[in-house]
């Protein structure tokens, strides 16, 4: 059964660097293409794609995001970690970590989301 | 890259057919002819309705299909029911710089 899971705090201030955890099971990290994505949705708003990490550790992320955004992996540990520096108030937003198998495939799996504020 | 355009909202009564559109360029469906659809009910997870195979899901509806002409792909719910009234998103594939891309998203109303 493949389920990711996404934690991380609740509520980051201004300027803070955030970062947010992808637990995954049911799949490996680092079998064949395998990959997984952050994707965001700000409250009421659309679902942005952010970055991506495949099992060959290529990293691909959002031309508008990439100075702020790292992505990696800890196999041993089926984590995927998202950091985004320079928290501002529009990234608000709730995160999903979701397992696609490759350029441009679907995400076939995802997490239940989690809430991020950024307040001061 | 922008994002791919859907209509914002789109209504229609149980039994009822609609289609949602989703309408990019010839930079991502156009010429790689890579995009999915997902489901979102308030307060979930985004769901897979369908892959960029042009395939459902173990367990999504045959009620549920996609299709594709030029830079414009399109989603049909055949046989509307009230738990259909969800938010929709398209996704599409836009080189490898960009790999994914989503669209505005679609709310549609079971009347």
């Amino acid at each position: 059964q493949v389920t990711l899971k996404e934690s991380g705090p609740v509520l980051v201030k201004p300027t803070e660097t955030l970062t947010l955890t992808c637990t995954v099971s049911g799949f490996s990290l680092s079998a064949h293409a395998m990959g997984v994505s952050w994707i965001r949705q700000p409250p009421g708003k659309a679902l942005e794609w952010l970055a991506h990490i495949f099992s060959d550790d290529e990293k691909p992320s959002s031309p508008s995001l990439k100075s702020r955004l790292t992505i990696s992996k800890d196999t041993s540990k089926n984590q995927v970690v998202l950091t985004m520096t320079n928290m501002d108030p529009a990234d608000t937003a709730t995160y999903f970590c979701a397992r696609s198998l490759n350029y441009g495939e679907d995400f076939d799996f995802w997490g239940q989301g989690t809430q991020v504020t950024v307040s001061s | 890259q922008s994002a791919l355009t859907q209509p914002a909202s789109v209504s229609g009564s149980p039994g009822q057919s609609i289609t949602i559109s989703c309408t990019g360029t010839s930079n991502d469906i156009g010429i790689y002819r890579l995009f999915s659809w997902y489901q979102q009910h308030p307060g979930k997870a985004p769901k897979l309705l369908i892959s960029v195979a042009g395939k459902r899901p173990s367990g999504v509806s045959n009620r549920f299909s996609g299709s594709q002409s030029g830079n414009t792909a399109s989603l049909t719910i055949s046989g509307l029911q009230a738990e259909d009234e969800a938010n929709y998103y398209c996704c599409a594939y836009a080189g490898n710089d960009t790999p994914w891309l989503f669209g505005g998203g679609t709310q549609l109303t079971v009347l």
